[in-house]
Formats: C-alpha cells, sequence, structure tokens
C-alpha cells in the first residue's frame, strides 16, 4: 500500500523559513516523479513543485519560484520543499503526491503551514 | 501559470447526469492530452478519478467519464448519487512542465 507521510508544518512568523518532509512507503521511491501541491483553507488545490526521479530536474509554479525548493533523497525515501521568505498567501495545507502518468495519482494527508505575525 | 477555467458550482437530482467543463489554454488543456480530475470531500485528501483525458484508475465507477475539445475538458457523473456531492478539481500538464488546477466546482446532488 502507498504510505506518504507529510511533516514539518506549523507557525511561522513572514519572513521565515520551513522544511517539509514526506516519508514515502509501500513503493520504489526512486522510480517516481514526485510533486507538492497546496490547499489555502477554504481554497482551492495549487500546484506548487515537482521533482523527477533523480532529483535533477525540477519545476515551480510563478509564485514560489525562488523561493521554494523541491529535493529529495532516495537513499531515505523522502522527499522536501524548502520554503523560504514566507508570506500570508503561503497558508496552506501542502499535499505530498506520486506522479502516476503524468498526473496526481497518490495524495499524502498533508500538513499545515501557517504564516502569520 | 493562470488556473483552468470551472463553473463554481453544478447541481443535479438523483439519476441524472451532469457535466463539468474546464476550460484552458492552448498552453495546456489544448495541447496535451494530460488532464486529470479530482474529488474531494470536505476536510479529507483528493482523489483521482480521471487520467490522460478519458481514463478511470481502477476502482472508480464507470458512471465518471471524461472528454475534450479543444481547449475545453469535460467531466461527465451519469446515474447521480448523493455520495457523488463534492468537490472537483481538473489539472492540466502545462507548457514549461508545470501542472494548473481549475478553481474547483461543487457539486451538490439535490
Amino acid at each position: 500500500e502507498v504510505q506518504l507521510v507529510e511533516s514539518g508544518g506549523g507557525l511561522v512568523q513572514p519572513g521565515g523559513s520551513l522544511r517539509l518532509s514526506c516519508a514515502a512507503s509501500g513503493f520504489t521511491f526512486r522510480n517516481y516523479w514526485m510533486h507538492w501541491v497546496r490547499q489555502a483553507p477554504g481554497k482551492g488545490l495549487v500546484w506548487v513543485s515537482r521533482i523527477n526521479r533523480d532529483g535533477s530536474n525540477t519545476n515551480y509554479a510563478d509564485s514560489v519560484k525562488g523561493r521554494f525548493t523541491i529535493s529529495r533523497d532516495n537513499a531515505k525515501n523522502t522527499l522536501y520543499l524548502q520554503l523560504n521568505s514566507l508570506r500570508a498567501e503561503d497558508t496552506s495545507v501542502y499535499y505530498c503526491t506520486r506522479d502516476w502518468n503524468s498526473c496526481l495519482g497518490d495524495w499524502g494527508q498533508g500538513t499545515l503551514v501557517t504564516v502569520s505575525s | 501559470q493562470s488556473a483552468l477555467t470551472q463553473p463554481a458550482s453544478v447541481s443535479g437530482s438523483p439519476g441524472q447526469s451532469i457535466t463539468i467543463s474546464c476550460t484552458g489554454t492552448s498552453s495546456d488543456v489544448g495541447s496535451y492530452s494530460l488532464v486529470s480530475w479530482y474529488q474531494q470531500y470536505p476536510g479529507k485528501v483528493p482523489k483521482l478519478m480521471i487520467y490522460e483525458v478519458t481514463k478511470r484508475p481502477s476502482g472508480v465507477s464507470n458512471r465518471f467519464s471524461g472528454s475534450k475539445s479543444d481547449n475545453t475538458a469535460s467531466l461527465t457523473i451519469s446515474g447521480l448519487q448523493a455520495e457523488d456531492e463534492a468537490d472537483y478539481y481538473c489539472c492540466s500538464f502545462a507548457t514549461g512542465s508545470t501542472w494548473v488546477f481549475g478553481g474547483g466546482t461543487k457539486l451538490t446532488v439535490l
């Protein structure tokens, strides 16, 4: 069974940083592209970033480019998202998702990031 | 990277069919057969319902179907059931190897 477990969310002040983690199990992590998707409270889904199998290629939504960094450690079966220069509008639940046929096939339960002073 | 356009809400009675549209541009929906649809209940994690425009993952009811014409994709739910009441989101691969979601559609079963 595919399991994706996010952690690292919390309350952070504007301008602060946070690192999210996603522990993967139940599949061969190194064989899959991975994504981060976020959802602000009461709002819709927003794609954030994607990383290829070996971590050599990454893509970002314009809204986070230059501030967020996606990475992975295939030896630890873990996906990361480094969030820097956080703004109030970054407040969201952040989901780790497994790419499947170029869509978002499996989702974690999400971790809440709240940016507030 | 503008969001795809979906109606904010649709409704239908049990047994009826409804269609949710998802309009993009030639940079996303119009250029790639990589449109997917997700169902999300309040407070729950999204679930993949349709991928590659028309395909259903194992376990998804055949009452759900997808299609695409030019820059607009559509999700049709036939034989509407109370359990179908949820939010639905479309998503497309886009130029620049990015992905873009629609704003979401709230389906109400009357």
